[in-house]
């Protein structure tokens, strides 16, 4: 099993420029998440998506946009990045229905905004 | 705000040795984690202890849960060097927000 698979694993932009992380889970799990790491912070939930076809705002939303392409994909688009979003972001996913709050995480996309 | 507080932020131990990272969280929960999280890695899931229990065990993992002083602690015995690694306690007070704290970061000395 791949498990939660999120790609770029690296990624360099400049100011102004956009991006999308993508990440995708082969669990068939209903809910997925982003969250961002930043030194001596813990990881802050920018969005989640209880269920294919919603999501929602987490505790760090500004300047990032989702997408719940379909129950398996979930993408993050940065569409004006800033120095402030150098971070590392991680996509997880977890069953909510079954009542698991289990997560599971993807390896992790290492952004600098230069 | 983050809902759960880390203490110590860094251990430092001799394998061995027994581990203790401790919890505090503000608000009541459904549930806690605990996740490790290896150096330039994603997290990976330990234990989950629900409202209701009070001591989880699992290995060489030992975790309780104090809902009256909001506090949770995970022990780890008899480290190995294999054991270095930031570990995160996550509250889950419903919805879909589970919440991370800051971490611990343990580093076992062979």
């Amino acid at each position: 099993n791949a498990g939660v698979t999120q790609t770029p694993k690296f990624q360099v932009l400049k100011t102004g420029q956009s991006m999308t992380l993508q990440c995708a889970q082969d669990m068939n799990h209903n809910s997925m998440y982003w969250y961002r790491q930043d030194p001596g912070m813990g990881l802050r939930l920018i969005y989640y998506s209880a269920s294919e076809g919603t999501t929602d705002k987490g505790e760090v939303p500004n300047g990032y946009n989702v997408s719940r392409l379909n129950k398996r994909e979930f993408s993050l688009r940065l569409e004006s990045a800033a120095p402030s979003q150098t971070s590392v972001y991680f996509c997880a996913s977890s069953d909510r229905v079954t009542g698991s709050t289990e997560a599971f995480f993807g390896q992790g996309t290492r952004l600098t905004v230069v | 705000s983050q809902q759960g507080e880390e203490d110590p932020q860094a251990l430092s131990i001799q394998e061995g040795e027994n581990a203790t990272m401790n919890c505090s969280y503000k608000t009541s929960i459904n549930n806690l984690q605990w996740y490790r999280q290896n150096s330039g890695r994603g997290l990976v899931h330990l234990i989950l202890i629900r409202s209701n229990e009070r001591e989880k065990h699992s290995g060489r993992l030992r975790v309780t849960l104090d809902t009256s002083k909001k506090s949770s602690s995970l022990l780890i015995t008899a480290s190995r060097a294999a054991d270095t690694a930031s570990y995160f306690c996550a509250t889950d007070a419903g919805g879909f927000k589970t919440i991370f704290g800051a971490g611990t970061r343990l580093f076992v000395k062979a």
